[in-house]
């Protein structure tokens, strides 16, 4: 049962233009929620995050969306840019507090590509 | 920021092996770490949560005697694979937790375990 899900593997834009990357998750518990870029054979680098008291949370050229009623979250990335390709992962805990039982549960990834 | 490396990079032996894999936080103290595997084209797989000086708690599903999580220090866990298979072949990721920014994991770079 896949509790985070990115239902697209993959995602090419435009540089200059919006980049728009989407998750769903299903586990009501969950209540703060990190987006990662990853490039290959390298760990991921945390991006962006929102706890779930907010609807939107921005940094520079990211920004993340979370609605509640709907399960969804999604990363906005403007003016896409060549170095923003990688692959992006969506996480969320339930323990938003950083408690005992904290633990991250990731999306499968989307790769996004810009072309110059 | 928060800087957590890996050891070794890669790491190629033979079936029947054991393999150490060192995570470190480099520049705070980890409280908690996680080992994570990533196969191709998949998303990270959390196998086991390390808290400093105790047993490790594995996810279902991961054979805790087939991988030794050892938490001795703040800033040092270690993933020993123990018996390697050709099936263990796979990206290892180690993350930790910051007591200052306790919602988020920095990842270590992982480690490439190839076993002939």
């Amino acid at each position: 049962d896949q509790q985070v899900k990115q239902n697209s593997p993959s995602l090419s834009v435009q540089e200059g233009r919006i980049s728009i990357l989407n998750c769903d998750y299903t586990n009501s518990m969950f209540d703060y929620f990190l987006w990662y870029k990853k490039y290959p054979a390298e760990g991921p680098t945390f991006l962006i995050s929102i706890s779930s008291i907010k609807d939107k949370n921005e940094d520079g050229r990211f920004t993340v969306f979370l609605n509640k009623s709907a399960k969804h979250l999604s990363l906005h990335i403007v003016p896409s840019q060549p170095g923003d390709s990688a692959v992006y992962f969506c996480a969320a805990t339930p323990e938003g507090s950083g408690g005992s039982n904290y633990k991250l549960t990731f999306g499968k990834g989307t790769l996004l590509t810009v072309n110059p | 920021g928060a800087v957590v490396s890996q050891h070794p990079s890669r790491v190629i032996c033979k079936s029947g092996t054991s393999v150490k894999i060192e995570c470190r936080s480099l520049d705070f103290q980890a409280t908690t770490m996680f080992w994570y595997r990533q196969f191709p084209k998949k998303s990270l797989m959390l196998m086991a949560t390390s808290n400093e000086g105790s047993k490790a708690t594995y996810e279902q599903g991961v054979e805790k005697d087939k991988f030794l999580i050892n938490h001795a220090s703040l800033t040092l866990s270690t993933l020993t694979v123990t018996s390697a298979h050709p099936e263990d072949s796979s990206f290892y990721i180690c993350s930790a937790r910051d007591y200052r920014a306790p919602n988020e994991q920095f990842f270590g770079p992982g480690t490439r375990l190839t076993v002939l």
